[in-house]
């Protein structure tokens, strides 16, 4: 079975500053696809990036980036430039192609806090 | 228009109450889902329809009925829920289940309250 892990529970960064949270997983299949969700406070879930598990080229969408190791099964997120409005709580998601129809299988989370 | 949306945004029910939950999207997309959040969690998948056929159920209580009247709409039913219960019910929609690239876009969330 697929599993999605999130080892930081907390983190805090200064505005302005690049900050890294790490996801791993584990699945047996070899083309999948990763995603990283952002769930602000009392607001909703956002994708963020998206990464193919096929492409090597790493995903990034304006400040936002990602270093995808697939031998290492390690799909980590970095901010650059944090901003007070990305605090949030980030969720890691993997979706596999053949056996997991329509399931994402989400990390327990990462929640992230911004400092002026 | 990218919006999924719900209602109501707060509900507090008693147990032998009979209420239900709306969630509306007008991008045209094929699947939709019901999950359940409680506090710093990650959601877990409740039902997933496909269109408008339910796919998945993943073992819920059947006090939880959802219910899709056509391929905009998603209603979840609740009926004698238990305190346990309580907790943040996301609905979210993809273009269809078949891609794993498609992006699911979340509502904001029914906040339900079981006393």
């Amino acid at each position: 079975a697929q599993t999605v892990t999130q080892s930081q529970p907390e983190m805090s960064v200064q505005e302005a500053e690049t900050v890294t949270l790490s996801c791993t997983y584990d699945t047996s299949e070899n083309n999948y696809y990763l995603f990283w969700y952002k769930q602000p406070p009392s607001r909703q879930m956002i994708l963020v990036i998206r990464q193919e598990a096929y492409k090597q080229q790493n995903a990034t969408e304006n400040r936002f980036s990602v270093n995808f190791q697939k031998a290492a099964k390690s799909f980590s997120l970095k901010i650059s430039d944090s901003q007070l409005g990305d605090t949030a709580m980030y969720f890691c998601a993997l979706r596999e192609y053949e056996t997991s129809g329509s399931r994402l299988t989400f990390g327990e989370g990462t929640q992230l806090t911004v400092n002026p | 228009d990218t919006e999924v949306t719900q209602t109501p945004k707060h509900l507090v029910m008693g147990m032998t109450n009979k209420k239900s939950l709306k969630c509306e999207q007008h991008m045209g997309h094929r699947a939709m889902y019901w999950y359940k959040q409680k506090a710093k969690k990650p959601p877990e998948l409740m039902f997933v329809y496909s269109y408008e056929k339910l796919s998945i159920n993943e073992s819920v209580p059947s006090r939880f009925s959802p219910e899709c009247p056509n391929s905009s709409l998603l209603n979840l039913h609740l009926h004698a829920l238990q305190p346990e219960d309580s907790a943040l019910y996301l609905c979210a929609s993809s273009q269809d289940r078949e891609r794993s690239y498609n992006e699911q876009f979340f509502g904001p969330g029914t906040r339900l309250t079981v006393l």
